[in-house]
Parts: C-alpha cells; sequence; structure tokens
C-alpha cells in the first residue's frame, strides 16, 4: 500500500459545528503532516507529527486541534471555523522528519467549504 | 513559507512540445523536489534530487540544480494532455528538513 487516504473528499460545515477530517496511511511513515492550500497557492504547514508525538505547530489557531492515535492514523478535529478557513486541506507522510533523502506522499485532499 | 520563485507563473504550449520551468531559491539546501498537482488534487512526487547533483532524469523529465545559482530547472519532454497540472518545487534545508515550497507553474497542454 503506497498511499495515503483522506476522508471525507468534500465537507461543509457550519461556523458553530465540529467535525473532523481523517488521514490514514500504511508505508510505515513515521513522519505524518497536515497542510492548509488555498486556490493558486503552495500548501502551507499546519502541523507535523514525528513518532505519534506533536513536533510542529506552525501558529495554528486552536479552532484546529490535531490527534495521532497512532503511527497510522492522523485526525484534524474542526470547531468554530471562520469562512476564510474554507480551503483544500491536504495530509502528507514521509519516512522520518529528521532525515532528508525522501520525497513525501499526499493524500488527495479534502475540500472544506465553512458557510 | 515560502523559499522562492518559480517562473514562469503560467505556460501554455502545443502537445508534443518541451515544456521548462524555473525554480529559484535564497539558502543553502539539502536538496530539491518537484512534486505535480492536478486542479483541486493532492500532490504527487516527482523526483528529488540532491545537493551535490546536477542532473537527474526519470521518464519524460529531466531536472538539473546549479547551486551556485540557487536555481533548478524541470524539462518535461514531448508534453501529452495529461500533463497539465500544477508544478510545485520545494527545498529541504539541513537546518530543519521541512519542505519549503516555491509559487509553483500552471502548465496547459493544448491538444
Amino acid at each position: 500500500d503506497t498511499e495515503v487516504t483522506q476522508t471525507p473528499k468534500h465537507l461543509v460545515m457550519g461556523m458553530t459545528n465540529k467535525k473532523s477530517l481523517k488521514c490514514e496511511q500504511h508505508m510505515g511513515h513515521r513522519a505524518m503532516y497536515w497542510y492548509k492550500q488555498k486556490a493558486k497557492k503552495p500548501p502551507e504547514l499546519m502541523f507535523v507529527y514525528s513518532y505519534e508525538k506533536l513536533s510542529i505547530n506552525e501558529s495554528v489557531p486552536s479552532r484546529f486541534s490535531p490527534e495521532c492515535p497512532n503511527s497510522s492514523l492522523l485526525n484534524l478535529h474542526l470547531h468554530a471555523l471562520q469562512p476564510e478557513d474554507s480551503a483544500l486541506y491536504l495530509c502528507a507522510s514521509s519516512p522520518f522528519t529528521d532525515r532528508a533523502y525522501y520525497g513525501y506522499t499526499f493524500g488527495s485532499g479534502t475540500r472544506l467549504t465553512v458557510v | 513559507s515560502q523559499q522562492g520563485e518559480e517562473d514562469p507563473q503560467a505556460l501554455s504550449i502545443q502537445e508534443g512540445e518541451n515544456a521548462t520551468m524555473n525554480c529559484s531559491y535564497k539558502t543553502s539546501i539539502n536538496n530539491l523536489q518537484w512534486y505535480r498537482q492536478n486542479s483541486g488534487r493532492g500532490l504527487v512526487h516527482l523526483i528529488l534530487i540532491r545537493s551535490n547533483e546536477r542532473e537527474k532524469h526519470s521518464g519524460r523529465l529531466r531536472v538539473t540544480l546549479d547551486t551556485s545559482k540557487k536555481s533548478s530547472s524541470l524539462l518535461i519532454t514531448a508534453s501529452r494532455a495529461a500533463d497539465t497540472a500544477s508544478y510545485f518545487c520545494a527545498t529541504v534545508v539541513d537546518s530543519n528538513y521541512q519542505l519549503i515550497w516555491g509559487a509553483g507553474t500552471k502548465l496547459i497542454i493544448k491538444p
């Protein structure tokens, strides 16, 4: 299995809703990432998990809450989002965070719309 | 954060022609990677070139790296309609091993 699977593919939520994005990989990668991407822009790093521990939080608002239940799963819990949070949310994985010679494997993303 | 610039921002060519995209960056790097993104989809890793390498090939892709000019180019030969996508370069620096992205080039292949 050489894929990162993200669910759901599309999500519409109100500003008072609570929802979660899910990411799964079975490649044995020990690093997992959440990115946010706005239209026509490169991805912006949000969170990095290394060996199931949060290692980087790029000053992301607390309405985004990541969780790594095990080495294969990564969740992003969403609460009280704003319309400007509407974007494509991408999950990625790589073998390690502290060694450089690897490309990342990305999921196909969740298209989030906040209304 | 963005490391550098890609040019052109957009490129439209006929099917069968070669497409060249350039990426410039600002700091010393460990490696440089190229990714493709079809509209609204995830990114696909294409190729990684290390700082001590000058050229790398993968199928119809050719990547060059000039560390003295802090620049890289991606050449796609004999382009196909399926190559229509956005292409991003990303650099990795030794201090934190995280990807630092360029702004991307939108490539359109006309049939």
